[in-house]
């Protein structure tokens, strides 16, 4: 079957750095998403991971180990519009398909 | 990337109606996407919707149910029929853009609907 595991809710400190995992087990890999999506708001795009390591885009970074079937997303000097959830997804195949993750509420205190 | 507009943004619909909602893309995508987001929980692909050609339904969604058009490389609409307050839930256009292997979706504003 596939899956992917999020944690339910994180809480952080504005100014700090939070770091949100995704493990998944599925039957194919061709790429991890990270969307945030505040609260009745739609999905939006955050990072594409598809080779092993770091990629860096402004307080957002996001990790990828293909052999452990893990990602995480790190943000960097929170601010309270960071509070919003977080979903994971993966593209198993060569076409459109996701597998999406049930996202990990993420809630910043000043 | 691209533009895309949906409606309604919300609505509330008594049980046995049906509500038709658009997506509106601003540039020709090839693959329309229809999800539904119920309250807590993650993303469903209920429908894959090709221009031309009948939309392909996942497991658990049926056209009688969810029908969908797609007259155009720009234009989409997804039908909740015969709804129940099961429907209520957050419904969701997308499209795919990119090159190669990084393809990303990207999200209209979402339909929120409540059934009574």
């Amino acid at each position: 079957g596939q899956n992917i595991d999020q944690p339910t809710e994180m809480t952080a400190t504005e100014g700090a750095i939070v770091q949100i995992n995704c493990t998944y087990q599925t039957s194919g890999f061709n790429g991890l998403f990270w969307y945030q999506q505040h609260a009745g708001e739609a999905p939006t795009f955050l990072s594409y991971n598809v080779l092993d390591g770091l990629e860096e885009k402004g307080r957002f970074s996001s990790f990828l180990s293909r052999s452990k079937g893990y990602s995480y997303l790190l943000l960097k000097e929170l601010q309270m519009k960071d509070s919003a959830s977080y979903l994971c997804a993966v593209r198993v195949g060569s076409n459109y398909q996701l597998i999406w993750g049930a996202g990990t509420k993420l809630i910043i205190k000043p | 990337s691209a533009v895309i507009s949906q409606k309604p943004s919300r609505d509330i619909c008594q049980r046995g109606t049906s509500l038709t909602i658009q997506c509106q893309v601003d540039s020709q995508v090839t693959m329309m996407f229809w999800y539904r987001q119920q309250p807590g929980q993650s993303l469903t692909l209920i429908a894959t919707a090709n221009q031309g050609s009948e939309a392909t339904y996942e497991s658990g969604f049926v056209i009688d149910k969810f029908p969908i058009s797609r007259p155009n490389l720009t234009f989409s609409t997804l039908t909740v029929s015969n709804m129940s307050p099961e429907d209520s839930s957050i419904y969701l256009c997308s499209v795919e853009e990119g090159t190669g292997a990084s393809y990303i979706q990207y999200f209209g504003a979402g339909t929120r609907l409540s059934v009574l």
